[in-house]
Parts: C-alpha cells; structure tokens; sequence
C-alpha cells in the first residue's frame, strides 16, 4: 500500500463550512495527487505536488486548495463545501523505477449536505 | 474532451472464461498505460502496465495489448474467476518530455465475473 493513510475516512458535512483532508505518506515520495472518483467520471486530478510547497493544478481544481509543508503529508481543503463536491476522494504517490506507477490511498467518502 | 475512453461501463463474464477489457485514446502523446483494478470502499491497486514501445505485456492471469496506430489497449483475463470482480481503470501518461507525472484516467469498466 506504499504507507499512504488518508483521514479522515468519512465526513458529513454541510455546504458552506470548510473541510481539510489530509494524506500522509510514509515512504518519502516526492510526487503526490489528490484524485477524485465519481459515477461516470472515473477518476481525475483536482492538484497534485512534486515536492515540499510545489504544487500544481489538475484537471478539477476549482473550489480546492492544497498544501504541503512536510514531504509526508499533503493536505486538501474545500474552502467553502457544496454538494457538488460530494464525492470519494483518493491521495496517491508515484514511484518510479522499473515500472513507474501511482499508489493510492484507502480514500476519503464526503457527503455535502 | 475525454482523451481515455472505456466505452464499456459494465461486462458479464462467466468463471473460467476469458474478460476482456478495452480502452480508447486520443492522444499520440501517452508513451505510458496502465490499469488499476478497485474493489468497493478501497483504493485502485495497480494491476499492470505496458510501454508504447511494447505490444504486449503478460502478468500471470493478466496480459495488456497495445495497438498503437489504433490507439487503443484491452486487458486480457484468462482464467476468469470470481475475485476478479472489480472495477477496472485503465490509464495513460504523456510523455516524459512533457515534465509530468501525471496520469490520465478512463470512467472504468465494472467486471462481474459469475459462477
């Protein structure tokens, strides 16, 4: 599982407040992404990072922000959640190498009421 | 503009037969592909994998075909079994001159695989 742990694993949360997920590795991998995964969408980027206060936008970034102040632990945040946001969300890792590759986390389930 | 495609949301397969998946792109630039399979409340788990400059890629059970003047890629399953049933993911990744680690994802196919 390449030591990533996303928290919390489930929130319920009304539209309007501000929620922090929060990704850590354990493995010091420079590359990190925050992905989320809805019906008939599949999975796309929102932002992703490639090093300690390196970040970058992704395909979905509108209404998010991220943060990495520690190689370990990347951070996502909903400024202001709406039910549009309402989605299962996934931090992964690359590694590169032999086969180059991402590994995810176990997710994070958000409902925005 | 949906540059990996899965055209097939869903497939029915009996254990013991052949599943194939398949995947579509568009874009000449992805030099790199992969699948992911994923089980209901966990994350992807990286399945398998092939370079551009390959056209096939075998893995136990598992074997990717890439055709690349067709810019398409399917998963093969031989044998089928039951704990295959996931849903599948496949993958692509421009090119490494374009300074990205960044992956491109299809909206998945759902395996059902039944006694």
């Amino acid at each position: 599982d390449a030591g990533i742990t996303q928290s919390p694993r489930h929130k319920v949360t009304e539209t309007g407040t501000p929620v922090t997920l929060r990704c850590h590795q354990t493995e010091n991998h420079r590359y990190m992404y925050w992905y989320r995964q809805d019906p008939g969408h599949g999975l796309r980027l929102i932002h992703y990072s490639y090093g300690v206060k390196d970040t970058d936008k992704g395909e979905v970034s509108d209404g998010y922000s991220v943060s990495r102040s520690k190689t370990e632990d990347f951070l996502l945040t909903l400024e202001s959640a709406t039910s549009s946001q309402t989605s299962v969300y996934f931090c992964a890792i690359s590694v590169t190498g032999v086969k180059d590759t991402q590994y995810f986390g176990p997710g994070t389930r958000l409902t925005v009421l | 503009d949906q540059q990996v495609k899965q055209n097939s949301p869903s497939l029915s397969v009996q254990e013991g037969r052949i599943s194939i998946l398949n995947c579509d792109y568009t874009n000449s630039m992805f030099d790199y592909f992969l699948w992911y399979k994923k089980y209901p409340a966990e994350g992807p788990t990286f399945l398998i994998s092939i370079s551009s400059i390959k056209d096939k890629n075998e893995d136990g059970r598992f074997t990717v075909f890439l055709n690349k003047s067709a810019k398409h890629l399917s998963l093969h399953i031989v044998p089928s079994q039951p704990g295959d049933s996931a849903v599948y993911f496949c993958a692509a990744r421009p090119s490494k001159s374009y300074n990205t680690d960044k992956l491109i994802f299809g909206t998945g196919t759902r395996l059902q695989v039944f006694p």
